[in-house]
């Protein structure tokens, strides 16, 4: 199936660094989601973007719905241990009860 | 408000079984979408119900089908199960107007033996 390209695959950085990641497609979406996942558990919610060149912040996290509507950035500022976990792009196009997900971004943080 | 819930939350079933995973949505929500997570494949999407009538549709085979109750709980359905078919299933549910952001539930981990 479809999947985003997502980037990096892994991320191992000290608590207190600043964490990048990315995430583009062949495809233009209306919406794009990032998602925090935790073992055992089901992708949380963390930030949503619905115009493209929007730029949303929760707290350390800030992302970007980029301007060809093609990609999305997140950013994780001053990265703390419960920071740790999998972080997944998602992108919807016309279809509203369809996401299609990047393959993610392992984060370690190490204190 | 109670979140997304999903049972059972682990299941062992013999291949050439069938199964059948449940989904409750948060209260309001009338989506219901169904996402298999693998390490190979990573999510990737089932289909949707929206007011009982399955709205969107992935590319998966006819052994893997659904359906939505007017409560808009929903179940998804494993036929004929293969090796393959081990996975955790997301469930995840939604509100059919803006901003249609899609909540997950905590997964069903599948294991096919």
């Amino acid at each position: 199936g479809q999947q985003l390209n997502q980037s990096p695959q892994s991320m191992f950085i000290q608590e207190g660094e600043d964490v990048s990641m990315n995430c583009t497609s062949s495809s233009i979406f209306n919406t794009w989601l990032w998602y925090k996942q935790d073992p055992g558990e089901g992708p949380v919610l963390l930030i949503a973007l619905y115009k493209a060149g929007e730029l949303t912040s929760n707290g350390r996290l800030t992302a970007q719905f980029g301007i060809t509507r093609k990609d999305s950035f997140l950013n994780i500022s001053a990265s703390i241990p419960s920071d740790v976990g999998i972080y997944f792009c998602a992108g919807r196009g016309t279809s509203y009860g369809k996401l299609t997900f990047g393959q993610g971004t392992i984060l370690t943080v190490h204190p | 408000k109670a979140g997304v819930t999903q049972t059972p939350r682990y299941l062992i079933k013999t291949r050439g079984q069938q199964v059948t995973l449940s989904c409750s949505p948060i209260s309001g929500h009338r989506s219901v979408s169904w996402y298999q997570q693998t390490p190979g494949q990573g999510l990737q999407f089932l289909f949707e119900y929206f007011s009982e009538t399955q709205r969107n549709k992935g590319n998966f085979p006819g052994r893997f089908s659904g359906r939505q109750f007017s409560n808009s709980r929903s179940e998804m359905n494993v036929s004929t199960l293969e090796l393959g078919d081990s996975a955790l299933y997301l469930c995840a549910s939604s509100l059919d107007t803006f901003p249609y952001e899609q909540y997950f539930g905590p997964g069903t981990r599948l294991t096919v033996t």
